[in-house]
């Protein structure tokens, strides 16, 4: 099985900062990477698929980079709404498998 | 509009049963496959199941394997996870959520329900 690492595990940051949360896979996933927003009682939201494709809707400030077991979800210039908790999600094989989350809160 | 709602939730014993369900809306049910997805309280996210659209590829996570079974009613547009067995480690939010169509050269998940909540407890 695939295990997924986030790192760090949470982050204080300020509006306008740059922020970058790393994934690791335990093995080569290609770019089955995905990366996911949760705001606290609320479905995740899919922001990034295919390790860099923005999902439809999502702002710009969002992009995602990374192959085969190193990722990178970064945020260019961080928002009120923005602070919630990021999940990583590898999709290259069953079962599927998610980081531990990394929560970004208000500096 | 892509709508997923779950049902079935509750509070159940150790040991116990339960049925959750997910019906689909605003798209072709029977052309995508689903996924079950669950959240402990105050924990991360935890895939549990899959199953393609015609109901041939199913797999599990090794949590729930041989105590939960994941089917579908195409023609219901439903979704159901059946859990058996059920141990105070499943109390978590169950959420359903939609896979792109067959042929897709990747997995995500766009399209999450709302999720059902799950607690086993005496």
């Amino acid at each position: 099985d695939i295990q997924m690492t986030q790192s760090p595990s949470s982050l204080s940051a300020s509006v306008g900062d740059r922020v970058t949360i790393s994934c690791r896979a335990s093995q080569t996933i290609k770019t089955h990477l995905n990366w996911y927003q949760q705001e606290p009682g609320k479905a995740p939201k899919l922001l990034i698929y295919a390790a860099s494709s923005l999902q439809h809707g999502v702002p710009s400030r969002f992009s995602g980079s990374g192959s085969a077991t190193d990722f990178t979800l970064s945020i260019s210039s961080l928002q009120p709404e923005d602070f919630a908790t990021y999940y990583c999600q590898q999709t290259y094989s069953f079962p599927y498998s998610f980081g531990q989350g990394t929560k970004l809160d208000i500096k | 509009e892509v709508q997923l709602v779950e049902s079935g939730g509750g509070l159940v014993q150790p040991g116990g049963s339960l049925r959750l369900s997910c019906v689909g809306s605003g798209f072709t049910f029977s052309s995508y496959p689903m996924s079950w997805v669950r959240q402990a309280p105050g924990k991360g996210l935890e895939w549990i199941s899959y199953i393609s659209g015609n109901s041939i590829s199913i797999y599990y996570a090794d949590s729930v394997k041989g105590r939960f079974t994941i089917s579908r009613d195409n023609a219901k547009n439903s979704l159901g996870l059946q859990m058996n067995s059920l141990r105070a480690e499943d109390t978590a939010v169950y959420y359903c959520t939609r896979d792109p169509p067959r042929g897709y050269t990747y997995s995500y998940f766009a399209h999450w329900g709302q999720g059902t909540l799950v607690a086993v407890s005496p």
